[in-house]
């Protein structure tokens, strides 16, 4: 069975500084996908980042970073810089390998909501 | 501009009565799917359609019921066995292959509030 652990129920934090948001997951799987994405109050959720078992270096895109280690079942999030725009629920996913006709079902985490203090 | 529409953005229903929440697309996605979202539960599947005429239960799909007659439209039916259904509900399409396996485009909820 797979599972996403997301410890942190709620952070804040004053704005520009940086916050990281802890993702645990268990998984049989040897090829799996690891990703996050952010729920803003407008309700719909944003996909930010997809990742797979194999590719464990480190991404950057802008103020946002993702760290993977396999060696600790863990995928975090850190925001350099925290805006106000970055109030949200962020959630963390996993998914299975990828077939045409088998079950994708993507297992969420419980979600961590975010607040930056202006 | 391409997208998934929700409707409607709010619901209110009286216990016992039967209510459709609908989802279109216009991304040309094959796969489309319903969420179900509870404070602190984070997000759980209803059910999936990976083609059109063709669907699957989710892990709570109990007290729910779909249909897919058209590649653009996935409708979800809370019937009243379901027990709990005060929730926010989403619904999900994907990216056919697998360059875009499993990244879920979502759209912006139907809020169903049982009085």
């Amino acid at each position: 069975a797979q599972k996403v652990t997301q410890a942190q129920t709620e952070i804040s934090v004053v704005e520009k500084e940086d916050v990281t948001l802890d993702c645990v997951y268990e998984t049989r799987d040897t090829t799996y996908y690891l990703f996050w994405y952010k729920q803003p109050p407008s309700g719909e959720l944003v996909f930010l980042i997809r990742r797979n078992s194999f590719d464990e270096q480190n991404e950057i895109s802008g103020r946002y970073s993702w760290n993977f280690q396999k060696s600790t079942s863990s995928f975090n999030f850190t925001i350099t810089a925290s805006q106000v725009v970055d109030s949200a629920v962020y959630f963390c996913a996993l998914s299975g390998s990828i077939s045409n006709f088998g079950n994708e079902k993507l297992t969420f985490g419980t979600g961590t909501r975010l607040t930056i203090i202006p | 501009d391409g997208g998934i529409t929700q409707s409607p953005k709010y619901l209110f229903r009286k216990e016992g009565q039967n209510v459709t929440l609908s989802c279109e697309q216009n991304l040309n996605h094959d796969a489309m799917y319903w969420y179900r979202q509870d404070p602190g539960q984070g997000l759980r599947l209803i059910y999936y359609s990976q083609i059109v005429n063709d669907f699957q239960k989710g892990d709570i799909a109990e007290g729910y019921s779909v249909s897919r007659e058209k590649k653009e439209s996935f409708p979800l039916t809370v019937t009243s066995a379901q027990k709990n259904p005060t929730a926010f509900y989403l619904c999900a399409s994907r990216l056919p292959g697998s360059t875009g396996a499993n990244v879920l485009t979502f759209g912006a909820g139907s809020r169903l509030t049982v009085l």
